[in-house]
């Protein structure tokens, strides 16, 4: 069945280094990847799309690629701050059925 | 505001006892779904609905129903509760081709 993986083990970064997170997936061919931010008791909110033909995809400080050949998208947040502590989680799918990492704790310290 | 609401955000009941998670959105979106989210198992889908009348199970719709009958509106039906749907829910939409979803507060089930 089509999986998605992400580094289950929080990922702690000093404050203005750039913060990379991974996201694998198997037994899929997504046309797009999406990222989210969920902070603890929240919603997630969502923050770039990635499509297939797309190599890299910016906003702002955040950077998102993929790589269909390895299987994976990678998100960036470069000048890290504190504030940019939350889980962030991958998804492929988006019109129909959605599938969701579990989720990378990312805490920035100051 | 554009929002996904959601009532209750608390729920604590016991086993057997009918229950509804309602979910309302005021944006015109035609996509809606159902998550549960549970430590070490992340985000997922309980159910989906691309538009009003058509509704299609994600990956864990046993003990779930739901019904769209308006387009804002996409309740959470559990029939039957067990403990083992003791987590947080959560609603979201989004407009047709645009695939970002946006997510409501959450519902903290807990079945005893």
């Amino acid at each position: 069945s089509q999986k998605i993986e992400q580094n289950s083990e929080a990922l702690n970064i000093q404050e203005g280094k750039t913060a990379t997170l991974t996201c694998n997936y198997t037994n899929y061919s997504p046309a797009y990847l999406q990222w989210y931010r969920q902070d603890p008791g929240r919603g997630p909110v969502f923050l770039l799309l990635i499509r297939e033909n797309e190599k890299e995809k910016r906003k702002e400080r955040l950077k998102v690629t993929f790589d269909t050949t390895l299987k994976q998208s990678l998100f960036h947040i470069t000048a890290s701050q504190p504030a940019d502590s939350a889980t962030y989680l991958c998804a492929f799918g988006g019109y129909q059925k959605v599938t969701f990492g579990t989720g990378t704790k990312l805490q920035v310290i100051p | 505001e554009a929002q996904v609401t959601q009532n209750p955000r608390y729920l604590i009941t016991v086993t057997g006892k009918k229950l509804t998670v309602t979910c309302s959105q005021n944006m015109n979106h035609e996509y809606m779904s159902w998550y549960r989210q549970d430590p070490g198992l992340g985000l997922r889908q309980i159910y989906y609905s691309m538009n009003v009348e058509v509704t299609d199970k994600g990956d864990v719709p046993e003990g779930y129903k739901v019904s769209r009958k308006e387009k804002r509106n996409f309740p959470l039906i559990l029939e039957s509760p067990s403990p083992n749907q003791t987590s947080l829910y959560f609603c979201a939409s989004s407009h047709r081709g645009l695939y970002e979803q946006y997510f409501g507060p959450g519902t903290r089930l807990t079945v005893t």
